[in-house]
């Protein structure tokens, strides 16, 4: 049975960088396609984007200029990382795993990230 | 504005069956099996409910069933639980990403 770890910092500033990163158990890490999904407090989903095990990637439009998603770094981890970060970046990010498209069967805990001067 | 479309709310009382709708396009619900359904607690992580417009994850109960006609999706639970009251998003794949619908909220009377 598959676990998701994720974890990372909390409190941002206006223009800082967002990085967490979440650790995968129990399964196997090469099965699956790796997704980050954000939830604004009080709002609903929003896909940021993925990552396969050899590390192709895909983002949304809306944020593609400034996400990165990566493995590692370590064995059976990925990351992600949001620049330039804004009041509207302020949610619940959480780490999933996909069994296919929008098929989600595995959550990470979910961080909170606040965005605040 | 979400890219899918979903009744802000439904309600229902204990045993009855209450269905969620979702509404996209032809480029995304019309176009592909990849439509899937989330549970949300307040608080909680959303749980995968249905798959692939309808599959069953295992340990979910099968009060709750999954269909398309067109370009909507809908959700289905029958025999309304208490523990059924949540929010429940659809999710749609558009060929390049996948989209969510705004979600619905589910009251047991």
């Amino acid at each position: 049975q598959v676990h998701l770890q994720q974890w990372g910092a909390g409190l941002l500033k206006p223009s800082e960088t967002l990085s967490l990163t979440c650790a995968v158990h129990g399964e196997s890490f090469s099965d699956y396609y790796w997704t980050w999904i954000r939830q604004p407090p009080g709002k609903g989903l929003e896909w940021i984007g993925e990552i396969s095990h050899s590390g192709s990637t895909k983002y949304s439009p809306s944020l593609e200029s400034r996400v990165t998603i990566s493995l590692g770094p370590s064995k059976n981890q990925f990351s992600l990382n949001l620049i330039s970060l804004t009041a509207a970046d302020t949610a619940v990010y959480y780490c999933v795993r996909d069994l296919n498209y929008c098929g989600r069967d595995s959550w990470g805990q979910g961080t909170l990230v606040t965005v605040s001067s | 504005q979400s890219a899918l479309t979903q009744p802000r709310s439904v309600s229902g009382s204990p045993g009855q069956s209450v269905t969620i709708s979702c509404t996209g396009t032809s480029s995304d619900v019309g176009a592909y099996d990849y439509v899937s359904w989330h549970q949300q607690h307040p608080g909680k992580a959303p749980k995968l409910m249905i798959y692939d417009v309808t599959k069953r994850p295992s340990g979910v109960p099968d009060r709750f069933s999954g269909s398309k006609s067109g370009n909507t999706a809908s959700l289905t639970i029958s025999g309304l639980q208490p523990e059924d009251e949540a929010d429940y998003y659809c999710c749609s794949y558009t060929g390049f990403q996948t989209v969510f619908g705004g979600g619905t909220k589910v009251t047991v009377l």
